[in-house]
């Protein structure tokens, strides 16, 4: 099983680039959502979605966008990317509503 | 305002010590408490909790939760060098949102 696959693993890019990360899964999971993780702040939740067409923000949204065309793929875009966005992010989903969350094994961004 | 806190932040233990790591909660319609592992890439589950006062247990990991006093424990015994990593503690609480302290950091020396 492939379960939450994120890409790509790695990418550095140039202060104002775009760049879109990529989550898909192949759980049927309603739930998607993206968080990143910084030294000494744990994992913050960016966006998460309910299911197709539905998204909704989370604690530190600004600067990007995502949106949920399928049950299977949940977008992250950066459209001008900054420094602060240096993070590594995680992509997770889950198909119960209480249930446990599945990661994806994460994107390492760098901005310069 | 942090929504989660886990204490200590970081801990340094020798083979064989009991490690108890505490979780603190503050949210409006609590929903569910996770634990998770972390160690060099994605988080790994280790327990889920909803109801107060019930032990999980996977061998030598325990864990409890008391929904009164808002927190969670989670407990290692006899430790081993493989227990060094981030654990993790995430409260599910209102419409779905899934909040994380900032981990407690184990470092298991032999």
């Amino acid at each position: 099983n492939a379960g939450v696959t994120q890409t790509p693993k790695f990418q550095v890019l140039k202060t104002g680039q775009s760049m879109t990360l990529q989550c898909a899964q192949d759980m049927n999971h309603e739930y998607m959502s993206w968080y990143r993780q910084d030294p000494g702040m744990g994992l913050r939740l960016i966006h998460y979605s309910v299911g197709a067409g539905i998204t909704d923000q989370g604690e530190v949204p600004n600067g990007y966008n995502v949106s949920r065309s399928t049950t299977e793929d949940f977008p992250l875009r950066l459209l001008s990317a900054a420094p602060s966005q240096t993070s590594v992010y995680f992509c997770a989903s889950k198909g119960h509503p209480i249930g446990e969350l599945f990661f994806g094994e994460g994107s390492r961004l760098t901005v310069l | 305002e942090d929504k989660v806190v886990q204490s200590p932040l970081s801990l340094v233990v020798h083979e064989g010590d009991t490690v108890t790591l505490n979780c603190s909660y503050e949210v409006t319609n609590f929903r569910s408490l996770l634990w998770y592992k972390q160690e060099k890439k994605a988080p790994t589950f280790l327990f889920m909790l909803t109801s107060s006062g019930i032990e999980k247990k996977s061998g030598r990991l325990s864990s409890i939760l008391d929904k009164k006093e808002l927190f969670s424990i989670l407990n290692i015994t006899a430790t081993q060098t493989g227990d060094s990593a981030v654990y993790l503690c995430a409260v599910l609480y209102g419409n779905n949102r899934l909040a994380f302290g900032k981990g407690n950091q184990v470092v298991v020396i032999p």
